[in-house]
């Protein structure tokens, strides 16, 4: 089992430019999520889906939007990107959201966005 | 606002002495706490969580301590290793209601573990 994988692992932009970031898992997880890591300021949650089909917003859903059409999948998208979502952008998933099935991460996207 | 805070950004440690990491929340709603682990270039692995219910959880040399009146926990790490050296975050969650699975980390404490 590969687990949860992202690609790409790095990725540099311009202002403006849009970008997918994919998560993929094979642990047939109900719930996927998107994270983001800044210097200082811990893990924070975008976006989530509770299956196929769903998304939700999190704590930072500004600027960013996602798509689970498959339920191994799940992408987030940069429309216009900006250098605030200079980043490193984690994705996870879980059985389900009960907190005894814990959240597997992916290795990360370092992004810069110039 | 920041809901599970950790307010030592980073902590040193000589090798074979007690680590503990502390973490305060303030959501009375969160009733499941973990730890998790993170090496450079690497995701976030599940280290060690505890239950509302319960006060300790232990896991060979790693136990959480759980003070709910203070809204506290603590991870201890003992002996400490080397191979320990890593950023700790605390998250918390509640297991019910609409945000049933999304978990709410603190900014994370970067222990280094010296020979």
């Amino acid at each position: 089992n590969a687990g949860v994988t992202q690609t790409p692992k790095f990725r540099v932009l311009k202002t403006g430019q849009s970008m997918t970031l994919l998560c993929a898992q094979d642990m047939n997880h109900e719930y996927m999520y998107w994270y983001r890591q800044d210097p200082g300021m811990g893990l924070r949650l975008i976006h989530y889906s509770v299956g196929e089909g769903t998304t939700a917003k999190g704590e930072v859903p500004d600027g960013y939007n996602v798509s689970r059409l498959k339920k191994q999948n799940f992408l987030l998208g940069l429309e216009s990107a900006a250098p605030s979502q200079t980043s490193v952008y984690f994705c996870a998933s879980s059985y389900n959201g009960r907190p005894y099935n814990e959240q597997f991460f992916g290795p990360g996207t370092r992004l810069t966005v110039l | 606002d920041q809901q599970v805070k950790q307010n030592s950004p980073s902590l040193s440690v000589q090798e074979g002495r007690i680590s503990i990491l502390n973490c305060d929340y303030t959501n009375s709603m969160f009733d499941y706490f973990l730890w998790y682990k993170k090496y450079p270039a690497e995701g976030p692995t599940f280290l060690i969580s505890i239950s509302s219910i319960k006060d300790k959880n232990e896991d060979g040399r790693f136990t959480v301590f759980l003070n709910k009146s203070a809204k506290h926990l603590s991870l201890h790490i003992v002996p400490s290793q080397p191979g320990d050296s890593a950023v700790y975050f605390c998250a918390a969650l509640a297991d019910r209601g609409s945000t049933l699975g999304r978990l709410y980390f603190g900014r994370g404490t970067q222990l280094t573990v010296w020979p």
